[in-house]
């Protein structure tokens, strides 16, 4: 299992370019989400997907759009990039409530926008 | 104020203990975890503690759960310079949410 995968690896925009990145997991489960990791802020959810054909709003959306493909990928739009939209991007899943409910996560997208 | 609670650095030599500290405030909170960021890298469980334990020992890590004052603590054994890296508190989502609370992160660095 290659759990979960994330592309591109590393990006530099121009200010008002646009952007997806891809997120995919192999390990059937319902639940997606993608993060964004700024120094000494921790991590900030920015979108989740409770389940196939459902997202909602985490705690710092606004600039950003998703699409559930499909069970297995996630994407995140980023329409017309921001020097704030500068840092490291994180896709995770998780098992459903009930279980343990680990959250795994991609090796992260490091973006710079200029 | 945020709802998991991490002080940010810590910094020992290696070969002494580690201990990381985590106040939570959710005590509906099934599981409660510790994640390992290493640098370049996402984060992944380290280790995680059923709600109705007191403590959790796996190999060097030593997990221990004060329900009454939610406090939570990561305790590293004889710290190696391979364990610097990020630590991340985290609960589970509280009833009827998807979304786990994470703390800020302790960034442990270990020195010779």
């Amino acid at each position: 299992n290659a759990g979960v995968t994330q592309t591109p690896k590393f990006q530099v925009l121009k200010t008002g370019q646009s952007m997806t990145l891809q997120c995919a997991q192999d390990m059937n489960h319902n639940s997606m989400y993608w993060y964004r990791q700024d120094p000494g802020m921790g991590l900030r959810l920015i979108y989740y997907s409770a389940s196939e054909g459902t997202t909602d709003k985490g705690e710092v959306p606004n600039g950003y759009n998703v699409s559930r493909l499909n069970k297995r990928e996630f994407s995140l739009r980023l329409e017309s990039a921001a020097p704030s939209q500068t840092s490291v991007y994180f896709c995770a899943s998780s098992e459903d409530p009930g279980s343990s409910y680990e959250q795994y996560f991609g090796p992260g997208t490091r973006l710079t926008v200029t | 104020g945020e709802d998991v609670e991490q002080s940010l650095f810590l910094s020992v030599r290696e070969g002494d203990s580690s201990v990381i500290n985590c106040t939570y405030t959710d005590s509906s909170s099934t599981y409660l975890y510790w994640y390992k960021q290493e640098p370049g890298a996402g984060l992944q469980l380290l280790t995680y503690i059923f709600s109705n334990m007191d403590m959790k020992q796996d190999q060097r890590l030593t997990v221990l759960l004060n329900k009454k004052d939610k406090h939570l603590s990561l305790r590293i054994a004889d710290t190696q310079t391979g364990d610097s890296a990020i630590y991340f508190c985290a609960e589970t989502p509280p009833p009827g949410s998807y979304i786990p609370t994470f703390g800020r992160g302790t960034s442990l660095i270990v020195h010779p």
